[in-house]
């Protein structure tokens, strides 16, 4: 079936480094693509989105590209700070509804 | 600005009670979704609802689980005769009309069945 998937379950970044999470998708039909951060206990909290007809969206200390010719997502996190650390989802919307991967586990130490 | 609000936050049910699960949308979203996630895992689509219509809710198993999105009111997910399997979190999350919108999430129901 469609599924958006990660490549990498954890990811360890010293603090004041970048961080870089990754995101295939599957399903080429959809045009709204969101990551979301989800701390222990909370629920998933927006962090940037962008559409299909993007590339590239920047955010505060956040950037997010796409790339539709590998269905490709990433985030990437500029001076990663402690407050940082979470569990990171793509999510993909073929219409109405999000596709969920399986999230990234950021772990940021001093 | 209230956002996504769901309550209760902790739900113990025995095998074969019914468990209610309810969610108020942002100010001024219409839409509303309902997701699953077990430990480790992330969230699975369960319903689609706008009010007093469910749009789309081919992620909800067709026994025993049910969606309402009332006129007035919050939005109601119902799981009757619970069973173990049935044990996760469940959240909720509105958006407003509109092709594309963000959807912004509550901070979810833990079920657990004893």
């Amino acid at each position: 079936g469609e599924s958006v998937g990660l490549h990498l379950p954890t990811l360890s970044v010293q603090e004041g480094d970048n961080s870089i999470i990754n995101c295939a998708y599957s399903n080429s039909a959809s045009d709204y693509f969101i990551w979301y951060k989800q701390e222990s206990g909370k629920g998933p909290q927006f962090i940037i989105d962008i559409r299909s007809n993007m590339d590239k969206r920047q955010g505060q200390r956040v950037t997010v590209l796409l790339n539709k010719t590998v269905k490709h997502l990433s985030l990437q996190i500029a001076a990663t700070q402690p407050g940082d650390s979470a569990v990171y989802f793509c999510a993909e919307t073929p219409p109405d509804k999000l596709i969920f991967g399986t999230g990234t586990r950021l772990q940021v130490f001093p | 600005n209230a956002g996504v609000m769901q309550n209760p936050r902790h739900l113990v049910r025995r095998r074969g009670q019914e468990a209610r699960l309810r969610c108020s949308p942002m100010k001024g979203h219409s839409h509303v979704y309902w997701y699953r996630q077990l430990p480790e895992e992330g969230l699975k689509f369960m319903v689609y609802l706008q009010k007093e219509n469910i749009i789309d809710e081919s992620g909800m198993p067709k026994e025993r689980f049910s969606a309402e999105f009332p006129k007035e009111g919050p939005s109601i997910l119902r799981i009757q005769q619970v069973v173990r399997g049935d044990s996760a979190a469940y959240f909720c999350a509105s958006s407003q009309a509109g092709r594309n919108q963000p959807q912004h999430f509550g901070d979810g129901t833990r079920l657990s069945i004893l």
